[in-house]
């Protein structure tokens, strides 16, 4: 079973400056998603295979990476930022969907 | 405008079996293009999903629930279903549902807010 590790566990920074999260795979995967979970709010889609932004997310989110290790951007951190971001990757084999334990970032 | 909505009992004893429904509005239940899932955060915990089915009731499970899970698909009411039986506290979760999207369905594309499930006498 392929097991998805986030790091850092939290991620605390000041308005303006650039967030780099990671997500690290137990064996080489090509497709991959992020998701934002903002303060009891349900989940959202950031990006899909790797680095895909979903509808109405805006540019300052990136994703990049392949294999076994992927990178959530986020270029010019706001307030409304504050949440936890999730990786998730589906396999085929058996069939399964996996997320990583997430990595929560927070405003100084 | 895609909408889902969970519904259900809020507290659930020991032992006993945990049922929602998702009601889903603003896309057909039977399309192919689409699994539906069903995901749950304990408190204070990451995401897990549970399960995932598609219109014609192909389902794949989570093997960490032993097989206690069972989700199915009523398009005639437009809206599918999990049942969690011999729940513990550890089943304590926002239980979320979702419409899966993409290449064989690899990701979660629309949520419902979640409901609050609690297991306790």
């Amino acid at each position: 079973d392929i097991v998805l590790t986030q790091s850092p566990a939290t991620l605390s920074l000041s308005p303006g400056e650039r967030a780099t999260l990671s997500c690290r795979a137990s064996q080489r995967v090509t497709h991959l998603a992020w998701y934002e979970q903002k303060p009891g709010q349900a989940p959202r889609l950031l990006i899909y295979d790797a680095s895909t932004r979903a509808t109405g997310v805006p540019g300052r989110f990136s994703g990049s990476g392949s294999g076994t290790d992927f990178t959530l951007t986020i270029s010019s951190l706001e307030p409304g930022d504050v949440a936890v971001y999730y990786c998730q990757h589906r396999s085929i084999r058996p069939p399964a969907w996996t997320f990583g334990q997430g990595t929560k970032v927070e405003i100084k | 405008q895609l909408q889902l909505q969970e519904s259900g009992p809020g507290l659930v004893k020991p032992s006993e079996t945990l049922s929602l429904t998702c009601n889903v509005s603003g896309a057909s239940i039977t399309s192919s293009s689409y699994f539906w899932g069903w995901i749950r955060q304990s408190p204070g915990k990451g995401l897990e999903w549970i399960g995932s089915i598609n219109y014609s009731g192909t389902t794949y499970y989570n093997p960490s629930l032993n097989s206690r899970a069972t989700i199915s698909v009523d398009s005639s009411k437009k809206q599918f279903s999990l049942r969690l039986t011999s729940v513990t506290a550890a089943d304590t979760a926002v239980y979320y549902c979702a419409r899966l999207f993409g290449e064989i369905s690899r990701y979660f594309g629309f949520w419902g807010q979640g409901t609050q499930v609690t297991v306790s006498s």
